[in-house]
């Protein structure tokens, strides 16, 4: 079983809609939680942490953490067709040393006009 | 602004040769890594450094090694380049005790 598992997609939306992007994670004892957004040929670019259970917000993105099932999840309102990227989902298990994340394999998302 | 650069973005290497790709942070960061990413694979860790000339093997370590010399640099060397080490490299770093890796820009390197 992979420790951090995305939906791969492509996940297409609308422009306007609401951008549901979802990961899972093996592990219930896990320290922290990160979105990254990867344009495609460039690198990836933090743009969500979130460390406790419940929503963080941040302008038109909103992370949902739920540590008992164990997923994290990304939320964007408003879905503009420069938001179309692919959503890397990072944890930080707590047996990880030296800082090491583990990354999903990314969810492709395109936002059409 | 957390700055991470990476000496080449674009590089094309002939089998057998010797490859140094370099990683540069200027915000003091202890930790620093090394990963691939292929498509379909994902990004994969090849090594890690929490301190210099302290370095971790990551998940596929084999036909590359490191060198931290000093805390702002952290170096890859492809000590005999093959074909399969045609990929994307992603140099990233974090301070001690956070978590939020910063990626540079990327090296494309293509083996011949």
């Amino acid at each position: 079983q992979k420790e951090v598992e995305q939906n791969s997609g492509p996940l297409s939306v609308p422009e306007g809609a609401i951008a549901s992007l979802n990961c899972t994670y093996s592990d219930r004892v896990s320290q922290s939680f990160f979105w990254y957004r990867q344009y495609s040929g460039k690198s990836p670019e933090l743009i969500m942490s979130i460390y406790s259970n419940g929503d963080k917000e941040d302008g038109r993105f909103t992370a949902q953490l739920n540590k008992a099932s164990q997923y994290v999840s990304l939320l964007i309102r408003d879905s503009q067709p420069s938001d179309s990227a692919t959503y890397l989902c990072a944890v930080k298990f707590t047996y990880n040393q030296g800082g090491k994340l583990i990354f999903g394999q990314g969810t492709e998302l395109s936002v059409k006009p | 602004d957390v700055k991470v650069t990476q000496s080449s973005r674009y590089l094309v290497k002939r089998t057998g040769e010797k490859v140094f790709l370099e990683c540069v942070q200027d915000m003091d960061h202890e930790n620093m890594f090394w990963y691939r990413q292929d498509p379909g694979l994902g990004l994969r860790l090849i090594y890690f450094s929490y301190d210099v000339k302290m370095k971790e093997k990551g998940d596929i370590p084999e036909g590359y090694s490191v060198s931290r010399e000093k805390k702002e640099r952290f170096s890859l060397i492809l000590e005999s380049a093959s074909t399969n080490q045609t990929s994307m490299y992603l140099c990233a770093s974090t301070v001690r005790g956070w978590n939020e890796q910063y990626f540079g820009p990327g090296t494309r390197l293509t083996v011949t």
